[in-house]
């Protein structure tokens, strides 16, 4: 089956570093993938959508300068949280869409936590 | 996508049937429910999604009314194991390249 990865899978960085973390589609190429951030006792909250050799689709709020998104290749999808804050201390999580079908696999996500 | 509601919390005894409902009354004719779950700190998980016609996989069983403004996520045999956020979607088919806009979801514990 399709299966989403990510690296690593938590983190701990100190305010004012950088972090990236990375989404792989093991088995499938993915032309479009998708991040999200879960903060504690919440749902999921798109930050933006990852197009293969195009520019990330930020969603309303999200600074795309923060938040830098790289999809060099069809399997690869790069989230790097820039001057990292304790705000952005969360749960992030990347999709992927695989051609001709209906689903969308998610990665087992990503434990961000900023000291 | 249209918007759903859904309970906040259920539980269920464990061995029996997990009945999950979602109203989504503003649903458009090309819009399919979707229903994911996810576990304690995992990425979410699909189940089952359906247009009009009631469907089953080897997870769940998924109902849709006549009129499409709600349907149900049925859990046959529940497990412990089964205890997560249930999310109830619904969004047009367009393949895996359309985002996926989550609510706040049903959280389902499975009592032992």
């Amino acid at each position: 089956g399709a299966v989403v990865s990510q690296h690593p899978s938590w983190v701990i960085c100190k305010s004012g570093t950088s972090v990236k973390i990375e989404c792989r589609s093991l088995d499938f190429q993915a032309t479009t993938m998708f991040w999200y951030r879960q903060f504690p006792k919440q749902s999921l909250m798109l930050m933006a959508t990852s197009n293969e050799g195009s520019k990330a689709t930020y969603e309303q709020g999200v600074e795309k300068d923060k938040f830098l998104i790289n999809h060099a290749s069809l399997t690869l999808s790069t989230l790097t949280v820039t001057s990292a804050h304790p705000e952005d201390s969360s749960f992030y999580i990347c999709s992927a869409g695989r051609r001709a079908s209906y689903e969308q696999y998610f990665g087992p996500g990503t434990r961000l936590t900023v000291t | 996508d249209a918007k759903t509601t859904q309970p906040t919390s259920m539980d269920c005894a464990e061995g029996r049937a997990a009945n999950l409902p979602c109203n989504h009354s503003t649903i458009s004719g090309n819009e399919y429910v979707y229903w994911y779950r996810q576990i304690h700190s995992q990425g979410p998980q699909y189940i089952i999604h359906g247009l009009k016609n009631n469907e089953t996989n080897e997870m769940a069983s998924l109902i849709i009314t006549e009129d499409r403004k709600s349907s149900t996520l049925i859990l046959p045999h529940a497990t412990l194991r089964d205890t997560a956020v249930y999310y109830c979607i619904v969004r047009v088919a367009s393949g895996g390249y359309q985002k996926v806009t989550f609510g706040t979801g049903t959280k389902l514990q499975v009592i032992p």
